[in-house]
């Protein structure tokens, strides 16, 4: 079945950087791009871009542009998304989620597990 | 910058019907989905383009459109169906997603 796993816990520090994985499993990876969205705690969903695993294009919130870097590597059908420059509002759930869609409309399905990123001094 | 706006609750007793809005400059052009988020859970797909449902979603889940409002109805409702609820859609360029700001659906 598809399936999206992803990286354990994360406990960072203000300034640093940290790196989620997310391998994909049940399908061809190049042929759907791969979200990302983050959830701070007891907040909403919020979109941080999306990277097509076919080419490497990129498209990243406006917010995080200049401090998230998303990346692939084929070869093992793992999506990688890099934060630098950590501040303690970036502590959030991290989910990757499976680009879907036709017609140009976009939905993301399905979704991985979540990864906790914790920002604290 | 962009925004959906849901309202932050819906109170519904078992079997009745509940609606949930979801409202968006953007919406006559671009096309809404819906995901359900059970606590300590990741986000789940129920309703993609205004009004498909996905395979393994129940028949009591149902989506339309009208204007700058999406909506996702939940026909006969059971305490499983308790959980938040986000709309997500684009901005009328398509160049960024955005979600709503969650609906929180409460099985009286």
């Amino acid at each position: 079945q598809v399936q999206l796993v992803q990286s354990g816990p994360e406990v960072k520090k203000p300034g640093a950087s940290v790196t989620v994985s997310c391998k994909a499993s049940g399908y061809t990876f190049t042929s759907y791009g791969v979200s990302w969205v983050r959830q701070a705690p007891g907040q909403g969903l919020e979109w941080m871009g999306w990277i097509s695993t076919y080419n490497g294009y990129t498209n990243y919130a406006q917010k995080l542009q200049g401090r998230v870097i998303m990346t692939t590597d084929t070869s093992t059908s793992t999506a990688y998304m890099e934060l630098r420059s950590l501040r303690s509002d970036d502590t959030a759930v991290y989910y990757c989620a499976r680009r879907d869609g036709d017609y140009g409309y976009n939905w993301f399905d399905p979704w991985g597990q979540g990864t906790l990123v914790t920002v604290s001094s | 910058s962009y925004e959906l706006t849901q309202p932050p609750s819906v109170s519904v007793s078992p079997g009745q019907t509940a609606r949930i809005t979801c409202s968006g400059d953007a919406l006559p052009k671009q096309k809404g989905f819906w995901y359900q988020q059970k606590p300590g859970q990741a986000p789940v797909l129920v309703m993609y383009k205004d009004s498909e449902r996905p395979s393994g979603i129940p028949e009591r889940f149902s989506g339309s459109s009208s204007g700058t409002t999406v909506t996702l109805t939940i026909s006969g409702v059971q305490a499983e169906d308790e959980a938040d609820y986000y709309c997500q859609s684009a901005d009328s360029s398509d160049t960024y997603k955005v979600f709503g700001g969650g609906t929180k659906v409460t099985v009286l």
